[in-house]
């Protein structure tokens, strides 16, 4: 089966330290997505590309996140500094087409104490 | 804005028995598509069914059925036989058919419980 793979799976930090997850889409998806899911506020788009290009990051604090994508395998999210109000689960996913739905990696559970 | 509403946050079901859970949906588009997924305890997303819009006829995967209404914009979820496997939180999502502006809005969520 094909996945989405995320690193890494946990990640504690202390609050100021910057903290980057990653993200390896399956092979031949061009389309690549970043989420936050937290209690209160679910699941939140922060950004995403579409063949390497960002499309959209609007939902991301833009002073302290960035995410890019280096190459066609590789889609990293990047927090700097960090901050306890950051903790949360962040899942990538990656899709092509337009007709079916996204396949989610497992995600990175970020602590920032 | 399209948003997506969940109402129900826990639903419980017998083991063996049928649940269904509610969805709706705000948009002013006449083309889209409508998606649940399961997150288990492991967080896995996992991508039970999907809708076209333009189908009348409801999409149907095993155990698993939806009753998606357009006029009413809604969207529901039927689980048949409920295993022990299915308890998990279950999100409805909405996506727009649009090249180059499709990402995908969730709703809240419905924590599914199966009872033994």
């Amino acid at each position: 089966d094909a996945r989405v793979t995320q690193t890494p799976r946990h990640k504690v930090t202390e609050m100021g330290q910057e903290v980057t997850m990653r993200c390896q889409p399956i092979l031949g998806h061009n389309t690549v997505f970043w989420y936050r899911q937290t209690m209160m506020q679910g699941l939140e788009l922060l950004a995403y590309f579409r063949n390497r290009a960002p499309l959209d990051d609007s939902g991301m604090p833009k002073d302290r996140f960035s995410a890019e994508m280096p190459d066609a395998t590789l889609a990293t999210l990047k927090i700097q500094p960090s901050e306890p109000r950051d903790s949360a689960v962040y899942f990538c996913a990656s899709g092509s087409g337009i007709t079916y739905g996204y396949t989610f990696g497992s995600g990175t559970r970020l602590t920032v104490v | 804005a399209q948003t997506v509403t969940q109402s129900q946050p826990e639903m419980s079901v017998q083991e063996a028995e049928t649940v269904t859970l509610s969805c709706t949906y705000d948009t002013s588009e006449s083309d889209y598509y409508l998606f649940w997924y399961k997150q288990p305890p492991s967080r896995q997303m996992i991508l039970v069914i999907r809708q076209e819009a333009y189908k009348q006829q409801n999409a149907t995967e095993n155990r698993f059925s939806v009753n998606f209404q357009k006029a009413a914009k809604s969207f529901s979820l039927k689980i048949s036989d409920s295993q022990l496997g299915d308890a998990a939180m279950y999100f409805c999502a909405y996506r727009r058919p649009s090249y180059n502006n499709n990402d995908m809005r969730f709703g809240a969520g419905t924590r599914l419980t199966v009872k033994p």
